[in-house]
């Protein structure tokens, strides 16, 4: 079974600094999705940014980027410029490219705080 | 422009009292989720429709079940909650059972 750490249960932010949240992943397929997910306190969990093991570029989505390692089967998200909305919690997240009835396996979150 | 919506918010119910929570969509997406979240946990899931086919996860009590009407609408029942019940429930949907659009949840306590 897949398994998803993530090993920082909280990390904080200046406003206006990079912040790098850590994932790493156990799987022994080949072709799979990567996802980080941001939960605002109150508010619906939202994709931020997704990966397919695939391909070989990094995924970017504005300020936020990934660093993919699939060898090491590491899923890191990078945040510049960081901003208060985006103080949330944050959960990596994997799913395996079978197709079918085949779940998210999710890690335990890292909270992120951003000090204004 | 609400996607998917969840009713209500947060749900007060008393131990052994059958509670129903609700998840519509505006997405018309053909599969609906239902997630249990706790405090500070990651979202667990108890079971998804793919259209009207009901798919059960191995570790879901039996006091959990669900109902899906329709393609729009999604129920959760709890016949008889328990304290660790208590939880955040999360609906979520999927065009393609990759990417899912989650709710705002429902937050349910149990006295």
């Amino acid at each position: 079974a897949q398994t998803v750490t993530q090993s920082q249960p909280e990390m904080s932010v200046q406003e206006a600094e990079t912040v790098t949240l850590s994932c790493t992943y156990d799987t022994s397929e080949s072709d799979y999705y990567l996802f980080w997910y941001k939960q605002p306190p109150s508010r619906q969990m939202i994709l931020v940014i997704r990966q397919e093991a695939y391909k070989q570029q990094n995924a970017t989505e504005n300020r936020f980027s990934v660093n993919f390692q699939k060898a090491a089967k590491s899923f890191s998200l990078k945040i510049s410029d960081s901003q208060l909305g985006d103080a949330a919690m944050y959960f990596c997240a994997y799913r395996s490219f079978v197709s079918g009835n085949t779940p998210l396996v999710f890690g335990k979150g890292t909270r992120l705080s951003v000090i204004a | 422009d609400a996607m998917v919506i969840q009713n209500p918010r947060y749900q007060v119910t008393q131990f052994g009292k059958p509670v129903t929570l609700s998840c519509s969509q505006t997405l018309n997406h053909n599969v609906m989720y239902w997630y249990q979240q706790k405090s500070s946990q990651a979202p667990k899931l108890l079971f998804h429709y793919y259209d009207k086919d009901f798919n059960n996860e191995a570790d879901t009590p039996d006091n959990f079940q669900s109902r899906r009407p329709n393609t729009s609408f999604c129920f959760l029942d709890i016949r008889s909650p328990g304290l660790g019940d208590a939880a955040m429930y999360l609906c979520a949907t999927s065009s393609d059972r990759v990417r899912q659009y989650f709710g705002p949840g429902t937050r349910l306590t149990v006295t």
